[in-house]
């Protein structure tokens, strides 16, 4: 069974506050992807990455595939109430069909 | 494009009752799934489907049933409802290519009394 482990589970910081949360796996996948969920509502796709030290920026979120592609972060510059949510890493591999979900990463930002 | 919706929004059964969630995709993607999401855990897979006329088991594929009915339609059972069954509902599609970016629907929440 692939895992992937969100570390940490829950976070809550002060507006304008920097965060990093972190998903890892001990295996390796042809590209991870980023998910923000709101309550009451699906999960959105943030970003996908895909090549091994990639670095993808969104706005004030930062993405990073580790070089071996088995672990990613996500980083946020000065954290406003918006981007409280559930943040949710997924892993695919190539022809497998399904993806592997993390359990997430519950954020909290406060005014 | 209305992307993936799901009907009903909210359900309550009685322990024992059957009922059938609905999910539709116009975004002509290959692949489906169904997952369920309990307080404080990410979502579990219990049926995906990687093509039309093709499902497989997911990890909790247990007193469920799923039928593809054409592309865009991808139906999930529950025959005889249990309170163990208790969830939010999330329908997805994806292209199926590689990074298997999935598309996700706005849930169902399920009660089982």
């Amino acid at each position: 069974t692939q895992l992937l482990e969100q570390s940490p589970q829950f976070l809550s910081i002060q507006e304008g506050e920097n965060l990093t949360v972190y998903c890892n796996s001990s295996s390796v996948f042809s590209s991870l992807q980023w998910y923000r969920q709101e309550p009451g509502e699906g999960p959105v796709l943030l970003v996908t990455v895909v090549t091994g030290g990639e670095v993808k920026k969104l706005k004030r979120l930062t993405f990073q595939f580790g070089d071996a592609r088995k672990d990613s972060s996500l980083h946020i510059t000065a954290a406003q109430p918006g981007d409280t949510g559930l943040y949710l890493c997924a892993g695919a591999r190539t022809n497998a069909g399904k993806s592997t979900f993390g359990d997430g990463t519950t954020l909290t930002v406060k005014p | 494009n209305a992307g993936v919706t799901q009907t009903p929004k909210f359900q309550v059964l009685k322990t024992g009752q059957s009922m059938t969630l609905q999910c539709a995709q116009d975004m002509n993607h290959n692949s489906m799934y169904w997952y369920r999401q309990d307080p404080g855990m990410g979502l579990r897979l219990i049926y995906y489907s990687a093509s039309e006329g093709t499902t497989d088991k997911g990890e909790v594929p247990n007193g469920y049933n799923v039928s593809r009915l054409n592309k865009r339609e991808f139906s999930l059972r529950l025959e005889s409802a249990a309170p163990s069954q208790t969830s939010v509902y999330f329908c997805a599609s994806s292209r199926g290519l590689s990074y298997n970016e999935q598309f996700f629907g706005p849930g169902t929440r399920l009660t089982v009394l």
